[in-house]
């Protein structure tokens, strides 16, 4: 089957790096994405790794290594806009659908 | 501006009652599906579509329609809804299916309680 594993919290204070770790198992892999959400609302897509290797997106950036089916998003001077539920997400199998962890809540505090 | 826009936001119904959550979204994207959110289980797959006309089941199908007449809306009908039906419900568009690198693009959500 697939599965994503991720932790349930993280806490930070602001200006500071968080790493937010991903593993997964799943057979077809394509890449990992990285979804936002506030309080319940919209998810809104952050990153996608296809490849190994680090993508940089300003504060935010998305690491994978596909050797060790484990990826991490990385928060850089961290804002309390910032606190949000983060979730990492894989196609599955068949290509119809993302598969999504069940996300790591990162409360910001000043 | 681009968007999915789900109605309503906030919906309380009783057991039974049949009811439909609307999706539309803007982007002429092929791809749609829904989701359910829930505390602890994340957000799981309920129905897809990849184009006018083909839906297919996602992970959680049961006690749902939907259908795809249109390419811009991906209603979600529950016939006769059910406690264990409470929940976050988003509608998701995409260019593509996500075999591909697609972003997803999320509706506001739809919470629904049914007592």
């Amino acid at each position: 089957g697939q599965s994503l594993e991720q932790p349930s919290e993280v806490t930070a204070v602001e200006g500071a790096i968080v790493q937010i770790n991903c593993t997964y198992q799943t057979s077809g892999f394509y890449g990992l994405s990285w979804y936002q959400q506030h309080d319940g609302g919209a998810p809104t897509f952050l990153s996608y790794n296809a490849l190994d290797g680090l993508e940089e997106t300003g504060r935010f950036s998305s690491f994978l290594s596909r050797s060790d089916s484990y990826g991490y998003l990385l928060l850089q001077e961290l804002q309390m806009k910032d606190s949000a539920s983060y979730f990492c997400a894989v196609r599955n199998q068949a290509g119809t659908a993302l598969i999504f962890g069940k996300g790591t809540t990162l409360s910001v505090s000043s | 501006e681009a968007q999915v826009t789900q109605n309503p936001r906030y919906l309380i119904t009783v057991t039974g009652k049949k009811l439909t959550v609307t999706c539309s979204q803007n982007m002429n994207h092929e791809y749609m599906s829904w989701y359910r959110q829930d505390p602890g289980l994340g957000l799981r797959q309920i129905y897809y579509s990849m184009n006018v006309e083909v839906t297919d089941k996602g992970d959680v199908p049961e006690g749902y329609k939907v259908s795809r007449k249109e390419k811009r809306n991906f209603p979600l009908i529950l016939e006769s809804p059910s406690p264990n039906q409470t929940s976050l419900y988003f509608c998701a568009s995409s260019l593509r299916d996500p075999a591909f690198n697609t972003e997803a693009f999320f509706g506001q959500g739809t919470r629904l309680t049914v007592v």
